[in-house]
Order: C-alpha cells, then structure tokens, then sequence
C-alpha cells in the first residue's frame, strides 16, 4: 500500500516550543514538497526537495522554520520557536519528478500552537 | 510569480452537472491538475491536462485552454460524496512545484 506517511497526526504545543513534522515519502519517488493549509491562504508551499537536494525553500520563513531530507525515506519540517500564526494543517507530498505525474499526500499534520 | 483564482463556494443539486472553473497567470506552464479535497483529508489527485481539449474520467472531466490561461472542472450525476473542495493546481517549468489556488467548496444537496 504505497502511500505518504506523516507524523504526528495532530500536535498541540504552547509558543516558543520548539516542533518536528517527519514524513515518509512513497518509496521511489524523487521529489518532496511540503505545504501549509489554512483557511485563509489554502496551500502554500515551503519547500521542494529534488533527490534530497532543497530546490525551493523561498516559501519558508527562515527565521524559524527550517526542512531537511537526512535520507531517502524521511523528511522533516522543524519550527523553533513556535507562534500561534504557525497553527496550520501541514502536508508533505512526494511523487516522481515527471511532468505529467502528480504529488501525492499525506494526511497531514494538524499543528495548534497556543 | 502564478496567480490562481477560482469561485470560493458552488452549490449544486444531486444528479446534477456543475461546472468549476479556474483561471491562471504564470510565468511558465508545464501542466494543470485538479484535486478533491474533502474536509479534515489530504487532497487527491482527479486530473491532469497539460494540451487544449477536454480529459474525461468517468463522472469528472477537465478542460484546458492554455492560450486564455483557463481551465473548467465539469462533474456529472452529481452524489452527496462529491461534496468537497477541489482545488486546481499549476505546474510551472523548471522546478515542478505545484501552485493551488484556493479552492472551490461544493456542496451537493438532495
């Protein structure tokens, strides 16, 4: 069952705290995005990663938000320190790098920052 | 930069068609994809239109005119499970990042 795996599912942590986001891509596909979802903005992205290298990142408060592939099978999405204006569902997508293939996701995290 | 824009809400009654469409600016075009989104999920891919002309799949079809930077959703015999939000996406050239627009939120009554 190939499918993109996140986790957690839902994170609840007070601001300043420090959080990691991990998904785990469907094996065999090259690339990563990870995007944020909320009401107002929809689906913005944060990040692209290309055979673990970060292609884009321009979506991304640097400040406090930082991604990284450390190998094949996992990406991860840190925020330190946290604010309540991070409070999001946040999807990571993997998929083939082809052009006419499209990304797939995963069920996301729900992160509340209070 | 790309600029999406498509309706915010549509209603529509079930057996019904309904038509969303979605226009787009951007710099460079390498493909359109529309996704259903249903509420607390994870978006899933419907289509995908990269030539003028119309994709169809089963119930849901797509078209793409890429010289008016427009395409529509067109969904038949409408069901209560097609409530959802769908969300048309750009690819552009060069990275193959994917750009979604806000989303339309269908509601299908009976």
């Amino acid at each position: 069952d190939a499918r993109v795996t996140q986790t957690p599912r839902h994170k609840v942590t007070e601001m300043g705290q420090e959080v990691t986001m991990r998904c785990q891509p469907i094996l065999g596909h090259n690339t990563v995005f990870w995007y944020r979802q909320t009401m107002m903005q929809g689906l913005e992205l944060l990040a692209y990663f290309r055979n673990r290298a970060p292609l884009d990142d321009s979506g991304m408060p640097k400040d406090r938000f930082s991604a990284e592939m450390p190998d094949a099978t996992l990406a991860t999405l840190k925020i330190q320190p946290s604010e309540p204006r991070d409070s999001a569902v946040y999807f990571c997508a993997s998929g083939a790098g082809t052009g006419n293939t499209e990304a797939f996701f995963g069920q996301g995290t729900r992160l509340t920052v209070v | 930069g790309q600029n999406i824009d498509q309706p915010t809400e549509m209603t529509a009654t079930e057996g019904a068609i309904v038509q969303i469409n979605c226009t787009y600016q951007t710099s460079g075009f390498n493909g359109l994809f529309w996704y259903q989104q249903h509420a607390g999920e994870a978006p899933t891919f419907l289509s995908y239109n990269v030539l003028d002309g119309l994709e169809e799949k089963g119930r849901f079809s797509s078209f793409l005119s890429r010289s008016k930077g427009y395409s529509y959703l067109l969904l038949k015999e409408l069901q209560m499970k097609d409530s959802a939000s769908y969300l048309c996406a750009v690819r552009g050239t060069g990275y193959s990042t994917l750009t979604f627009g806000k989303g339309t939120m269908l509601l299908v009554s009976p």
